[in-house]
């Protein structure tokens, strides 16, 4: 069976600082793997996706994601980020079933970002 | 157009009556999806239709009813909600066939009363 964990609900961060967030997977077949980011009262946006290819995913913002294999990781990371980052942020695995792709969320990490 | 729009975005309804959701894409997606997000919860899949046909139920109570009119609409019908039915309603589409994840909705907030 597929599913994801986040490994941390929360993670609080000084505005330019470095970020982190966990992400590992279990699959037995192939994966796509994706990054949402959730603001407040809005729903969820694409940060990025791996399908296949470089391992290395990076999005319009400055987020990037490396997908790891061996780890069955799939952390996102920015080098600085700012107050407008707070945000809930999702990994997602697809499985696909049925005809159709299920997407496998994780619990979220509730990113909060500090002046 | 790349986006997925859902109305309407609050809706407040007693437990005894009936409202529908409404969710429309102009993507050319032929797969829709329904979630229900409860508050610091991940979405929770409830229906998926794929070319108009709905392909999976989540085991999701009668009181909500989906529908897909045509390609591009995809509504949901409530009738006779309870309390813990409040939630954020999101409706998502993706490309059939070939996946590069789905396009959400900005939700709508349901509060039963």
């Amino acid at each position: 069976a597929q599913s994801v964990t986040q490994l941390d609900s929360q993670v609080p961060v000084f505005e330019e600082a470095p970020v982190e967030l966990r992400c590992n997977y279990s699959s037995s077949v192939s994966v796509y793997l994706f990054w949402y980011v959730q603001y407040p009262n809005q729903g969820l946006q694409l940060l990025l996706k791996y399908l296949s290819g470089s391992t290395l995913v990076e999005s319009i913002n400055g987020f990037e994601a490396e997908f790891n294999k061996s780890q069955t990781s799939f952390h996102l990371r920015k080098p600085s980020v700012h107050i407008s980052d707070t945000a809930e942020y999702f990994c997602a695995v697809s499985l696909f079933s049925g005809g159709y792709n299920k997407l496998i969320f994780g619990a979220g990490t509730r990113l909060a970002v500090h002046p | 157009d790349t986006e997925v729009t859902q109305t309407p975005k609050h809706l407040v309804m007693g437990m005894t009556n009936k409202k529908s959701l409404k969710c429309e894409q102009h993507m050319g997606h032929r797969a829709m999806y329904w979630y229900k997000q409860k508050a610091k919860k991940p979405p929770e899949l409830m229906f998926v239709y794929s070319y108009e046909k709905l392909s999976i139920n989540e085991s999701v109570p009668s009181r909500f009813s989906p529908e897909c009119p045509n390609s591009s609409l995809l509504n949901l019908h409530l009738h006779a909600l309870q309390p813990e039915d409040s939630a954020l309603y999101l409706c998502a589409s993706s490309q059939a066939g070939a996946f590069y994840g789905y396009t959400f909705g900005s939700g709508t907030r349901l509060t039963v009363v």
